[in-house]
């Protein structure tokens, strides 16, 4: 059960967008629309942003969106805001029942 | 509105076991389709996913974890528990509780997480 792949870090100015990958294979990223997104600020707890791909759970500012292509999946926030900064993690669905986080993205608003 | 509260020892020896409970109110534990979850978070590192419970009683658990992980829950107490045997260095850890409803793929609702170092 491997993590799946997520670059260490991503930055951008206030206003812009920015897009996190989360890369996996056929077996889980690609096999099933059961990926989810979380944002962790530090001290906190992680926060649903995202789940099954692209849909965003009550409350969520739709600057936030997701989608797949193939074995990797995408969390893109647009018109960044001081506030975005944060780590960000993707989950997903593996088979029997179980899941597997990726390594987890720090985002730095320049 | 659910909430969820972890509860246990802050200090855990070497080889022994680790043993948190996760209190869940506003709601019940027995709500058809939940998954109750732990994950648990390494200080400075990222998320790891340790296993869940169905409210019909089923377990899943980590491939990595699984020979050392036990999830129960108790729906008179409206909780769920974990433990955690032969624990070493390597296990300590930030562990949260939190909610998957059945059918999606999103932990919607999480506890706070409790710091659990392994030491003697």
């Amino acid at each position: 059960q491997s993590a799946l792949t997520q670059p260490a870090s991503v930055s951008g100015s206030p206003g812009q967008s920015i897009t996190i990958s989360c890369t996996g294979t056929s077996s889980d990223v690609g096999g099933y629309n059961y990926v989810s997104w979380y944002q962790q600020h530090p001290g906190k707890a992680p926060k649903l942003m995202i789940y099954d791909v692209s849909n965003r759970p009550s409350g969520i500012s739709n600057r936030f969106s997701g989608s797949k292509s193939g074995n990797t999946a995408s969390l893109t926030i647009s018109g960044l805001q001081a506030e975005d900064e944060a780590d960000y993690y993707c989950n997903s669905y593996i088979g029997s029942s179980t899941w597997v986080f990726g390594g987890g993205t720090k985002l730095t608003v320049l | 509105q659910l909430q969820l509260q972890e509860s246990g020892p802050g200090l855990v020896e070497p080889s022994e076991t680790l043993s948190l409970t996760c209190i869940v109110s506003g709601g019940s534990i027995s709500s058809s389709g939940d998954y109750w979850g732990w994950i648990r978070q390494p200080p400075g590192k990222g998320l790891e996913w340790i296993g869940n419970i169905h409210d019909s009683g089923s377990t899943y658990y980590n491939p990595s974890l699984k020979s050392r992980v036990t999830i129960s829950i108790d729906t008179s107490k409206n909780q769920c528990s974990l433990k955690l045997s032969s624990v070493t260095a390597a296990d300590t850890a930030i562990y949260y509780c939190a909610r998957r409803r059945g059918g999606t793929s999103g932990l919607d609702s999480w506890g706070q997480g409790t710091l659990v170092t392994v030491s003697s």
